[in-house]
């Protein structure tokens, strides 16, 4: 019961680099989500996504881009990294936005922008 | 912003209940209770979630106060792999868009002490 599972756990980036966090999850969510976790607070939504196909955005989704091309994969991308973007990236999925289905998320990767 | 108020700590003696508060005086009537808990360099774990009557599960018993404005989230044998940040959220049943995306605050830092 593999749930969400996220790679890599860990990356260093070089300021102006690129690079995609991978997203899977084995449950058929439609919806899926990121998240960003900075030290010492919450979780804020970068972009999130209620099918294949479809995608929107967060509260925090300058500097980003996601793409949905199934319902598995949920893949984000920093184009030019920068040190802001250095953080804690979670991904979570759920049955459905609509009812009361939680969300389950991946155990995160920890990205550092230097 | 979150539209939940929590303490920012508290400690409680292996074995004895953790009584978590949370305050949501502005819950409209269609948004559940969540809770959700964040292990050390873990992603966020369901706990259990509320509409108005008290809910008890596997992991916790949450109480719902007549007039939905507070709950407290019981855990009635804590023990040290309880230690966590603890979200409470408010969210609506019905929604579209980004507004069923969890919201989270600071929470509560339990620290269960031997």
């Amino acid at each position: 019961n593999a749930g969400v599972t996220q790679t890599p756990k860990f990356r260093i980036l070089k300021i102006g680099q690129s690079m995609t966090l991978q997203c899977a999850q084995d449950m058929n969510h439609n919806y899926m989500y990121w998240y960003r976790q900075d030290p010492g607070m919450g979780l804020k939504l970068i972009y999130y996504s209620v099918g294949a196909g479809i995608t929107d955005k967060g509260e925090v989704p300058n500097g980003y881009n996601v793409s949905r091309s199934t319902t598995e994969y949920f893949p984000l991308r920093l184009e030019l990294a920068a040190p802001s973007q250095t953080s804690v990236y979670f991904c979570a999925s759920s049955g459905t936005a609509r009812g009361i289905q939680p969300q389950h998320f991946g155990d995160g990767t920890r990205l550092s922008i230097l | 912003d979150a539209k939940t108020t929590q303490p920012p700590s508290m400690d409680c003696a292996e074995g004895r209940a953790a009584n978590l508060p949370c305050n949501h005086s502005t819950i409209s009537g269609n948004e559940y209770v969540y809770w959700y808990r964040q292990i050390h360099s873990q992603g966020p774990q369901y706990i259990i979630h509320g509409l108005k009557n008290n809910e008890t599960n596997e992991m916790a018993s949450l109480i719902i106060t007549e007039d939905r404005k507070s709950s407290t989230l019981i855990l009635p044998h804590a023990t040290l792999r309880d230690t966590a940040v603890y979200y409470c959220i408010v969210r609506p049943l019905n929604y579209g868009g980004s507004q069923g995306n969890l919201i989270f605050g600071k929470g509560t830092k339990l620290s269960v002490k031997p």
